[in-house]
């Protein structure tokens, strides 16, 4: 198994422009979680969906942030516009939800520098 | 994907010692907690896993406690290798939520 699959690995952009980050679960996870990882603020979770329904977006910072999930293989976070302070890793993690909660496997992250 | 940087905690032990790594977590109803390791340039992986119907679990070479009395959580790495240098992080979570709440890191450094 290819484990979590982020694109692009790096980003550096330029202030007002938009972003996308791509990642796609390990196969037959049906959960997937994005998370900012920052030095002052740690590892935030930002959104997560479960069967492709997003359930809890309370972390996501503003408006500007987006994020979607059209299949079980496939999701995106889109800031639109980006602003410098956007800078951080971004991390997908997925999961099997059985009985309860279990291990996270994570991505590899997207470092994203907005300048 | 470099993990949170210069202000975390760091312990620092010899490579062949024994490293323990605290963690206080915030949620008394909590009751299943997840060690994490992060290397630089990688996502968080998955260490050892622990419900709060046990106080001690065990891996290899790894060992998690677990002190709900006072909501510690402890993990042991016995012998410690170059290869275990990394943050590590504790995550929380309970039954009501599919969150995982991660704490702040500590930076293990194993010099020879």
């Amino acid at each position: 198994d290819a484990g979590v699959i982020q694109s692009p690995r790096h980003e550096v952009t330029e202030m007002g422009q938009e972003v996308t980050l791509r990642c796609k679960p390990i196969s037959g996870h049906n959960s997937l979680f994005w998370y900012r990882q920052t030095m002052m603020r740690g590892l935030e979770l930002l959104i997560y969906f479960n069967n492709n329904v997003p359930i809890d977006d309370s972390g996501m910072p503003e408006d500007r942030f987006s994020a979607k999930m059209p299949n079980a293989s496939f999701s995106t976070l889109k800031i639109q516009p980006s602003e410098p302070r956007d800078s951080a890793v971004y991390f997908c993690a997925s999961r099997t939800r059985l009985a309860g909660v279990s291990e996270q496997f994570f991505g590899p992250g997207t470092r994203l520098t907005v300048l | 994907g470099e993990s949170v940087g210069l202000h975390l905690p760091t312990l620092s032990v010899q490579e062949g010692d024994n490293s323990i790594i605290n963690c206080a977590y915030s949620n008394s109803a909590s009751d299943y907690f997840i060690w994490y390791k992060q290397e630089s340039g990688k996502g968080p992986q998955f260490i050892i896993d622990i419900r709060s119907n046990m106080d001690k679990r065990q891996g290899q070479r790894v060992t998690v406690l677990l002190n709900k009395t006072v909501k510690h959580l402890s993990l042991q790495i016995a012998a410690t290798q170059p290869g275990d240098s990394a943050v590590y992080f504790c995550a929380e979570n309970n039954d009501n939520t599919d969150k995982l709440i991660f704490g702040t890191g500590t930076r293990l450094q194993v010099f020879p």
